[in-house]
């Protein structure tokens, strides 16, 4: 099973700052089976980035992602008051079990 | 509008039993490898099974030892998990959600679509 770290596990920032999420694999991912979710207070996760770099549908240009091997960072670079959410990496390539990082927590300062 | 709805989700006992339903709208139910995936309280996300879009293809999380069976009728569009003996573990937030490629088995592949949860409670 790969196990994914996410870091910090809390991000304390002011809006219009950038935020850099930290994703790290017990081993080698395919960056073709990356994604980044948001799960804002009481709502379902929503689909941020596939593919470790492609913006999912409806997605702002704020929002990219990068990385590749065991690292992977999600970059939102201006945040907007909607983005204070949790944010969780996920791998699905080869054999299952799919896994989920812990999550990060993106906090107003 | 493209929708996953899902509901069974109660309080149960330990050992108990509980089939939770996702009934699937606006968009080709049988075309989409589906999920399910738990949320403990104040916890993080679970995979817990996938389904590929024709039934053919099933995967479980290890921890789940053969308790839970996923499930789909795509003549209702709705996808089932039916869960036994269930535990205080269990106790969580279960969401569907659709794979984001159409006839695909589902596995490799990112969930684009996900219901509100329903709600299982496990306590005596």
């Amino acid at each position: 099973e790969i196990v994914l770290t996410q870091s910090p596990g809390t991000l304390s920032l002011s809006p219009g700052e950038r935020a850099t999420l930290s994703c790290r694999a017990s081993q080698s991912v395919s960056s073709t089976y990356l994604a980044w979710y948001q799960q804002r207070p009481g709502q379902a996760p929503r689909l941020l980035i596939h593919g470790a770099s492609s913006r999912a549908t409806g997605i702002p240009d704020r929002f990219s992602g990068s990385g590749s091997g065991t690292d992977f960072t999600l970059t939102i670079s201006r945040l907007e008051p909607e983005d204070f959410a949790v944010y969780y990496c996920q791998q699905y390539g080869g054999s299952p079990p799919l896994t989920f990082g812990g999550g990060t927590k993106v906090e107003i300062k | 509008q493209v929708q996953l709805v899902e509901s069974g989700g109660s309080v149960v006992q330990p050992g108990g039993s509980l089939r939770l339903s996702c009934a699937a709208s606006g968009f080709t139910f049988s075309a989409y490898a589906m999920h399910w995936v738990r949320q403990a309280p104040g916890k993080g996300l679970e995979w817990v099974a996938l389904m590929s879009f024709d039934g053919s293809t099933k995967y479980y999380a290890d921890s789940l030892k053969g308790r839970f069976t996923i499930s789909r009728d795509n003549s209702k569009n709705t996808l089932y998990l039916q869960m036994i003996d269930l535990r205080a573990d269990d106790t969580a937030l279960f969401y569907c959600a659709r794979s984001r490629n159409s006839w695909y088995s589902g596995m490799n592949d990112a969930f684009d679509i996900w219901g509100q949860g329903t709600m299982v409670t496990v306590s005596s």
